[in-house]
């Protein structure tokens, strides 16, 4: 089992829909979780970080950590064209260098 | 995150030969994070090193890679005698002293394809 899973995707969608991207994980000791968003032959682009369980938004982003059950979601409200992109989760401990682990990336489609 | 600069963006070399991939932190960041991207196993990371110090290399392949960062100039990932598995984009990000890695950013990659 990998330590974050993450469906690749792609996941196609109106304009204008709710998005919900989400991972898994399996180790407890993850305290930071990040969303990462990548445009094609670009690199990753950090959007948002929440440390420990909870809530967190910006704009039209919302990302949700519920720790007892290992899962973290990424919303975005009303997407846009420009929102197609790969999403990428990352995690990372407390301890060490915090270097954090990703999941694979869930490409994300946003159809006019 | 255009303040990362990665050269070149495109690499191609031939089986066997050396390829050197140069990373250049964003101003007032002293550590770099190197990570190698496949098409079908997202972001890997490799090795964390700050001036003059690798800290963290245990995503590194054990032979034919090396990072340096040295106190002047750019980090480097070198890769000896490459193999087509080599093939991928290659991703550093910065943070500055003291900062962790939720607050690095990344560069635009280098691609390399061995032929």
């Amino acid at each position: 089992q990998k330590e974050v899973e993450q469906d690749p995707g792609p996941l196609s969608v109106p304009e204008g829909a709710i998005v919900s991207l989400n991972c898994t994980y399996s180790n407890s000791a993850f305290q930071y979780f990040m969303w990462y968003r990548q445009y094609s032959r670009k690199g990753p682009e950090l959007l948002m970080y929440t440390y420990s369980s909870g809530n967190k938004e910006d704009g039209r982003f919302t990302a949700q950590v519920d720790k007892s059950s290992k899962y973290i979601s990424l919303f975005i409200r009303d997407s846009q064209p420009s929102d197609s992109a790969t999403y990428l989760c990352a995690m990372s401990g407390t301890g060490g260098s915090y270097i954090p682990t990703f999941g694979r990336g869930t490409s994300l489609i946003v159809h006019p | 995150n255009a303040g990362v600069m990665q050269n070149p963006r495109h690499l191609v070399r031939r089986r066997g030969q050396e390829a050197r991939l140069r990373c250049s932190p964003m101003k007032g960041h002293s550590h770099v994070y190197w990570y190698r991207q496949l098409p079908e196993e997202g972001l890997k990371f490799m090795v964390y090193l700050q001036k003059e110090n690798i800290i963290d290399e245990s995503g590194m392949p054990k032979e034919r890679f090396s990072a340096e960062f040295p106190k002047e100039g750019p980090s480097i990932l070198r890769i000896q005698q490459v193999v087509r598995g080599d093939s991928a984009a290659y991703f550093c990000a910065s943070s500055p002293e003291g900062g962790r890695n939720t607050e690095a950013f990344f560069g635009q990659g280098t691609r390399l394809t061995v032929v």
